[in-house]
This record gives structure tokens, sequence and C-alpha cells, in this order.
């Protein structure tokens, strides 16, 4: 049984758009994480959330933005999506911040036309 | 210099052979060393964790973690078509967030 969904599996958005994507668990984790992968690059930690903490890393663009309202789900938002930001978004959890174990969704590979 | 770095291949081997897969660091304050398996349009998976220096073994994987050269290896024995797929090495300090390779390729042909 699948522990981390990530909607939509395949999104397609206009440049300048908003587009969210979201992500749901059963582990019923702390950590919940987003990552952007592009083709054949490590996946980029944008920012997570321990608990309702948000926690942004410093390289992340204010054009993502996310929210957690309860333990169980997590969103992305992408303000105004740009052809930069077409790639594969990772939602992950974690029990702990230690993040030893991170469970990974299957992704949500977003298309800007 | 990235903090670390992985071979990004394209690597084929032959079924049945060993495939070994690296990746170098820099930054001599990890200390939590794993190994994820990516396939195609899916999310990486983890593989293996080990914690310091030393060996890890589970089935047909082993992980070693070299401190002293800043060195980590994953080793598959007797590979198989369904191995294929990218690896992607992680790391990270005590309570720090996970720092990815780029990931290897990695075909295994019948």
């Amino acid at each position: 049984d699948a522990m981390v969904i990530q909607n939509p599996r395949y999104q397609v958005t206009q440049f300048g758009k908003p587009v969210t994507l979201s992500c749901s668990q059963t582990l019923n984790h702390n950590v919940m994480y987003w990552y952007q992968q592009k083709s054949s690059q490590a996946p980029k930690l944008l920012f997570h959330y321990y608990d309702k903490d948000f926690n942004n890393e410093a390289d992340t663009p204010d054009n993502f933005q996310s929210r957690r309202p309860n333990t169980s789900f997590c969103f992305l938002d992408i303000r105004s999506p740009g052809l930069g930001d077409a790639a594969m978004y990772l939602c992950a959890t974690s029990m702990g911040i230690m993040n030893t174990e991170a469970f990974f969704g299957q992704g949500t590979r977003l298309t800007v036309v | 210099q990235k903090e670390v770095e992985q071979d990004p291949g394209p690597l084929s081997v032959p079924e049945g052979a060993i495939v070994s897969l690296n990746c170098t660091y820099s930054n001599s304050a990890f200390q939590y060393f794993m190994w994820y398996r990516q396939y195609s349009r899916k999310g990486p998976e983890l593989l293996m964790y080990t914690y310091s220096s030393g060996n890890k073994e589970d089935g047909r994987f082993t992980a070693q973690v070299d401190k002293s050269s800043k060195y980590i290896s994953l080793f598959i024995r007797d590979s198989q078509p369904s191995d294929s797929a990218t690896y992607l090495c992680a790391m990270t300090p005590s309570a720090r967030q996970l720092t990815f390779g780029s990931g290897t390729q990695l075909t295994v042909l019948p």
C-alpha cells in the first residue's frame, strides 16, 4: 500500500498560472519535505515542515510556497511557474529530523507550457 | 565543487555481473550514508543505510563507507535486469538534511 501519495502524477500548467501539488501520508510522520528534481540531477530540497514548523532552504525562490494544514497533508504552491520550474517534484516524509529513513512519494512531473 | 560527487554513468552490465557504484564527498561532518534506488518516473526508495565507517550487507547488496577517504560504495552481486534503475547516494551530518549525489544510471542486460 502506498504510504506517501502525490497527486497528480503529471501536471501541465501554463506559464505564469498558479499551480498546486499535493502530498498525503499514512505514516503519521512528523516531517514532510518537498524536493525538486530536474533531469539527471540530484533532488534539491526546497523546504520542510517539522510538525507545523516551516523551514525554508536559503536558495528556494519566493515563487515556491508550502502549506501543511494537518499531519497528513502538505501542499506545494508555485505562484507563477516559469519554464525553468519544469521538473519532477518529490514529497518525502520521515519520523524525525535525522532523516535517516525518508520515504518518498512517486513524484509529480510538472510541465510548463 | 559539489559536496557529493557521483559518476552519472550510464553503466551497462550483463546479468549476473557484480556492480560497483561509488560516491565521493567533501564534507567531513557527514555521518549517515544512504543509497536510494529510483526507477524511471518513480520516487526514490531507500535501499541501504549505514552510520559512520564500515560495511553493511543486505541480500545481494553491500554498502561500504570509508570516512578516511570520504568514499562510499554500493556493490550489487548477481545483478538482475530488475536492478536497472538510477542509484542515488545521499548523506547527512547529524540532524541535518540529506545531500544527494546526482545518481548513476544502471542497466542490467539479460
